[in-house]
């Protein structure tokens, strides 16, 4: 079955770019999503890339896929408190509703 | 009301306690969802209705019985649960599954649920 992998932490100093990284492993996937939960919220949908691109900017993010290695990255520029968050990616394929999530990265920022 | 709520927001049960968890959209969508979010463990979907007719169980044990008595709403019976049942309960909400485009999912800010 589909499996989404993620690391369960990252800390970035304020101001310096954040990288959360994710691998999947459905080669058939089509939609790619980045989720952002913060404390005591449900999950906001920040950006979804579709498999036929490589990248996808959207002011301070960045999504980056490598369709050959199964790879996604969300980087955020110039990272800020209020980015402190759990980062959940998520993939699905097209005409199926069901989402695949991985375990969600909890991005603490350093003052 | 805006987006997708979810009332209560936070539920202590004994296991021997029937409770329900409501779920609303007001996106005017078709397809609703429920997920359970437990600590380091991948959100793992447990229901999916569409035009209130269910899609997708996803091996959920019964003593968590959904209802979707309109495309708007979406309950979560909870009947015998047992304390690793304990978690944050999610909806979700999407236009129709199929259609070109992402199709993003709404989520609601959950439901904490601790089984005693």
């Amino acid at each position: 079955g589909e499996d989404v992998e993620q690391s369960l932490f990252l800390s970035v100093r304020e101001g310096d770019s954040s990288v959360i990284n994710c691998t999947y492993t459905d080669s058939s996937s089509t939609y790619l999503y980045w989720y952002k939960q913060e404390p005591g919220a449900g999950l906001q949908l920040l950006t979804y890339i579709f498999s036929n691109m490589d990248m996808k900017q959207d002011q301070r993010l960045t999504v980056l896929l490598n369709k050959k290695d199964k790879h996604l990255s969300l980087r955020i520029a110039d990272t800020q408190t209020g980015d402190s968050a759990i980062y959940f990616c998520a993939e699905r394929n097209f005409g199926n509703e069901k989402l695949t999530f991985g375990t969600g990265t909890r991005l603490t920022i350093i003052p | 009301e805006t987006g997708v709520t979810q009332t209560p927001r936070h539920l202590v049960m004994g296991m021997t306690n029937k409770k329900s968890l409501k779920c609303e959209q007001h996106l005017g969508h078709n397809a609703m969802y429920w997920y359970k979010q437990s600590a380091k463990k991948p959100l793992e979907l447990m229901f999916v209705y569409n035009f209130k007719e269910q899609t997708e169980n996803n091996s959920v044990p019964s003593r968590f019985s959904p209802e979707c008595p309109n495309s708007s709403h979406l309950f979560l019976h909870l009947h015998t649960l047992q304390p690793e049942d304990s978690a944050l309960y999610l909806c979700a909400s999407s236009e129709a599954p199929g259609l070109a485009g992402g199709n993003e999912q709404f989520f609601g800010p959950g439901t904490r649920l601790t089984v005693l």
